[in-house]
């Protein structure tokens, strides 16, 4: 059975910090990765996607893989209690072939 | 505004009944997928097509039926068959199938079963 394993939190951050959140994946051959944020009751949201080793900044978010170890990580700069949701992890080998975390609850305390 | 359209918010099902779940997108994207969410859980995917008239199963299809008529649009028909099935449906879409294509929800229908 192929997996995204996320620790499910609540991880708690005071305003201003660096939130980290962390994905692991069994299945070798992914090759495209994704971090959705998920408000309460609502969809996901599309925030980082990452293909090649290494780090992708985008605004106040840093995505970082580590394909030897199987390791997708997503960094929040100077958090914000507006980035306080879900956040899932996705891996893909194809388009259609996506497998979704059960997400990380991160909490960022004013 | 470009994006994927799902109907009704929420639903209602009563034991024995289908019903069927909206999903339309102006994106022109190919592919559309149907995912299940439970409480604490990821997204199950049920259903997907990459194509108009060609659908594949997902790992959860049984009690699920689908059709792709038109580019645009991909109901869900949750039928009778499906013994649990409140949880929230999410409708999806992507340009391809290929390595690199993201996938964007529409905002979700809640299914209860009543």
């Amino acid at each position: 059975q192929k997996e995204v394993e996320q620790n499910s939190g609540p991880l708690s951050v005071p305003e201003g910090a660096i939130a980290s959140l962390n994905c692991t994946y069994s299945d070798r051959v992914s090759q495209s990765f994704f971090w959705y944020r998920q408000y309460s009751g609502k969809s996901p949201e599309l925030i980082m996607s990452i293909y090649s080793n290494g780090d992708k900044e985008d605004g106040r978010f840093t995505a970082q893989l580590n394909k030897a170890s199987q390791y997708v990580s997503l960094l929040i700069r100077d958090s914000q209690p507006s980035d306080s949701a879900t956040y899932l992890c996705a891996a893909a080998t194809g388009g259609f072939k996506t497998i979704f975390g059960a997400g990380t609850r991160l909490f960022v305390k004013a | 505004d470009g994006g994927i359209t799902q109907s009704p918010k929420y639903l209602f099902r009563k034991e024995g009944q289908n019903v069927t779940l909206s999903c339309e997108q102006n994106l022109n994207h190919d592919a559309m997928y149907w995912y299940r969410q439970d409480p604490g859980q990821g997204l199950r995917l049920i259903y997907y097509s990459q194509i108009v008239n060609d659908f594949q199963k997902g790992d959860i299809a049984e009690g699920y039926s689908v059709s792709r008529e038109k580019k645009e649009s991909f109901p869900l028909t949750v039928t009778s068959a499906q013994k649990n099935p409140t949880a929230f449906y999410l409708c999806a879409s992507s340009i391809g199938t290929g390595t690199h294509s993201e996938a964007f929800f529409g905002q979700g229908t809640r299914l209860t079963v009543v």
